[in-house]
């Protein structure tokens, strides 16, 4: 089993639809969780950390589940701009930082 | 700027051969670390290095080596014993474990091809 699970899509949505992607991942000792933001061809950037109490920044909102072992990213009124891949990422200890295969999101006009 | 500097970002290696991948940060960051990602995949741990003159292997090792002398500074050599070396190296480096629970910063990834 994988540490870390995600949908890899593709997610086609259009502008302005909410979507959201879901993450499990294996070990239930897992410390932080991100959410990073590939897109083609270029190295992955943070886009949240997700706290244990949820968080939101501005259109993106991150939840953790701690007993059912999963994250999510739900993104609100979708633009162009949002199409890329995105990693769910859960660090086990220090140094051990699990990535997700990626899920896919398109955005279209 | 501060940040994390992967060179070259193409590479085309012979079979055979080995090739070494620069990664430099002056983000005075104690850890770092090396990814490798292939078409559709997650990321892979392939070394990683906590303090300078440390570092430890990570899931995929074999057929890689690393050096850690400077604090700034962690190459990756990808030695004739990988058999598959054509993918996408991702560097990346975060404070030191004292900092908490904080992300990881990635350089721009170096892009190698077994020609």
């Amino acid at each position: 089993r994988k540490e870390v699970e995600q949908d890899p899509g593709p997610f086609n949505v259009p502008e302005g639809a909410t979507v959201a992607f879901n993450c499990t991942y294996s070990n239930s000792a897992s410390q932080s969780f991100f959410w990073y933001r590939q897109d083609c061809r270029k190295e992955p950037k943070l886009l949240m950390s997700v706290y244990s109490s949820g968080n939101e920044d501005g259109r993106f909102t991150a939840q953790l589940n701690r007993a059912s072992q999963y994250i999510s990213l739900l993104i609100r009124d979708s633009k162009l701009s949002d199409s890329a891949t995105y990693l769910c990422v859960v660090n086990f200890n220090f140094n051990k930082f699990y990535f997700g295969s990626g899920t896919k999101l398109n955005v279209k006009p | 700027d501060g940040g994390i500097t992967q060179s070259p970002k193409y590479l085309f290696r012979k079979e055979g051969q080995n090739v070494t991948l620069s990664c430099e940060q002056n983000l005075n960051h104690d850890a770092m670390y090396w990814y490798r990602q292939d078409p559709g995949q997650g990321l892979r741990l392939i070394y990683y290095s906590q303090i300078v003159n440390d570092f430890q292997k990570g899931d995929i090792a074999e057929g890689y080596s690393v050096s850690r002398e400077k604090k700034e500074s962690f190459p990756l050599t990808v030695t004739s014993a990988q058999k598959n070396p054509t993918a996408f190296y991702l560097c990346a480096s975060r404070p030191g474990q004292g900092a908490g629970n904080t992300e990881a910063f990635f350089g721009q990834g170096t892009r190698l091809t077994v020609v």
